[in-house]
This record gives C-alpha cells, sequence and structure tokens, in this order.
C-alpha cells in the first residue's frame, strides 16, 4: 500500500474512446503528478498540479486533459489517442511542489495505469 | 540543461553477489537532489534515497549503499549479498531546486537477481 492509488489498472481503447484514469492520495499531500513511462525512455513529467492549481504542463498534446478536483484526487481524461500514446501512466503526489522552501522533493507513486490504445 | 544517465540498461547477478548500479548526472545548477528509486513489477517506483549537493558523505542503509561524488558527478548505489526480492528496475533521477516542480530520470537499469 503505497498511499497513492490509481484505477484502473490495465486499460484498452480504441482510437476514438473517451475514457478517464483516476488517481487519490492518502497522505495528505497538497501537490500532484501525471507521468508517462514508455518502454525504454525516461520518466516524462506530464502535468503538476499544486493545491488543485496546475502549474506544469509540459508540452503534452490536447488529447490528454487532466483534472484535479481538489489536493486528494487527480483525473487524465483520454479522447482520440493514438497507438503510441500506449503506456503505464503514473500518479505521484509530494508534500509540496514548486520549488518551495523546505520541498526536497520525494514523490510518492501509484502502482500505474497501464493503457494500450488499439 | 539538466540530465541522467544510467549507462547499464539490463543487470544479472547470482544471489548473494554484490552489485553497482551507475548513475551520472549533469547539471549547472550547485543546489540539487539526487534520488535513487526502485519500480518492482507491480508497477510502482518506491523512494529509497535522496541526497542534497552538500552533503557528499556516503550513506549506508542495510545491505543497501550509496556512493555520491560530485567530482565525478556520479551517485552509485551498491547492494550487498543480493536477494531475488532486490529483483526490480532502478531509476537515479535529479531535481534543481529552482525552476519548475521536476525530477530528471535516467532510463532506469534492470537487475535481475537468479537465485
Amino acid at each position: 500500500e503505497t498511499g497513492v492509488t490509481q484505477t484502473p489498472r490495465h486499460l484498452v481503447m480504441g482510437m476514438t474512446n473517451k475514457k478517464s484514469l483516476k488517481c487519490e492520495q492518502h497522505l495528505g499531500h497538497n501537490a500532484m503528478y501525471w507521468y508517462k513511462q514508455s518502454a525504454k525512455k525516461p520518466l516524462e513529467l506530464m502535468f503538476v498540479y499544486n493545491f488543485k492549481e496546475q502549474t506544469e504542463n509540459n508540452s503534452v498534446p490536447s488529447r490528454f486533459s487532466p483534472e484535479c478536483p481538489n489536493s486528494s484526487h487527480l483525473f487524465l481524461h483520454l479522447h482520440t489517442l493514438q497507438p503510441e500514446d500506449s503506456a503505464l501512466y503514473l500518479c505521484a503526489s509530494s508534500q509540496r511542489g514548486g520549488g518551495l522552501a523546505g520541498d526536497t522533493g520525494e514523490l510518492f507513486f501509484g502502482e500505474g495505469s497501464r493503457l494500450t490504445v488499439l | 540543461a539538466q540530465k541522467v544517465t544510467q549507462a547499464q540498461t539490463e543487470i544479472s547477478v547470482v544471489e548473494k553477489e554484490d552489485v553497482t548500479l551507475d548513475c551520472v548526472y549533469e547539471t549547472r545548477d550547485t543546489t540539487y537532489y539526487l534520488f535513487w528509486y526502485k519500480q518492482p513489477p507491480s508497477g510502482e517506483l518506491v523512494f529509497l534515497i535522496r541526497r542534497n549537493s552538500f552533503d557528499e558523505q556516503n550513506e549506508i542503509s542495510g545491505r543497501y549503499s550509496w556512493n555520491f561524488q560530485k567530482s565525478t558527478s556520479s551517485f552509485n548505489f551498491t547492494i550487498t549479498a543480493s536477494q531475488v526480492v532486490d529483483s526490480a528496475v532502478y531509476f537515479c533521477a535529479l531535481r534543481i531546486k529552482t525552476g519548475a516542480n521536476n525530477l530528471f530520470f535516467g532510463t532506469g537499469t534492470r537487475l535481475t537477481v537468479i537465485p
């Protein structure tokens, strides 16, 4: 039990489908993140939210739409994806974000959502 | 620009052998943090250690030890007397103090411990 829960763990979708990934953290953190992990590539930061406000969008295509209704929940809405979007999507949280004093940067990760786009 | 290099893509060792995972980083910042994470087959990345740029003291935690050398920009990780449960992908990461909140990850080293 990592304190960060992601659902679903596995998702298969067609290119015309709309689906969402959900992340919930039980650690009392106020920063949440989406990362993409593709085979043989470094983890790619997608989005960062601090206190529910998006503070980082790492040039992510608009077919990925994040939503952060509160500090404990983070969604990634998926629409008209491409096969190359197939990857492990990891959610993470940390105590603070944005380089604030005292933020030493440990992230706590969920187990990921394995996405396959057909 | 920041960069983390883990040159070893895959390593296999026999149980009880010692193994060292290499990590070389690049940054022009003088204040930064280095991390190691473990990713078991279940998928989540498990935080192992954080080291700040002003603390070059090596650290030992049980069978794990870390060697931080600023002169060579390296932060290597050694597992002593490896066990099958150590089989995982290990990621080294760098975070700078200024700018956006981000960790720069290496591509990871897959360690397989053979019983």
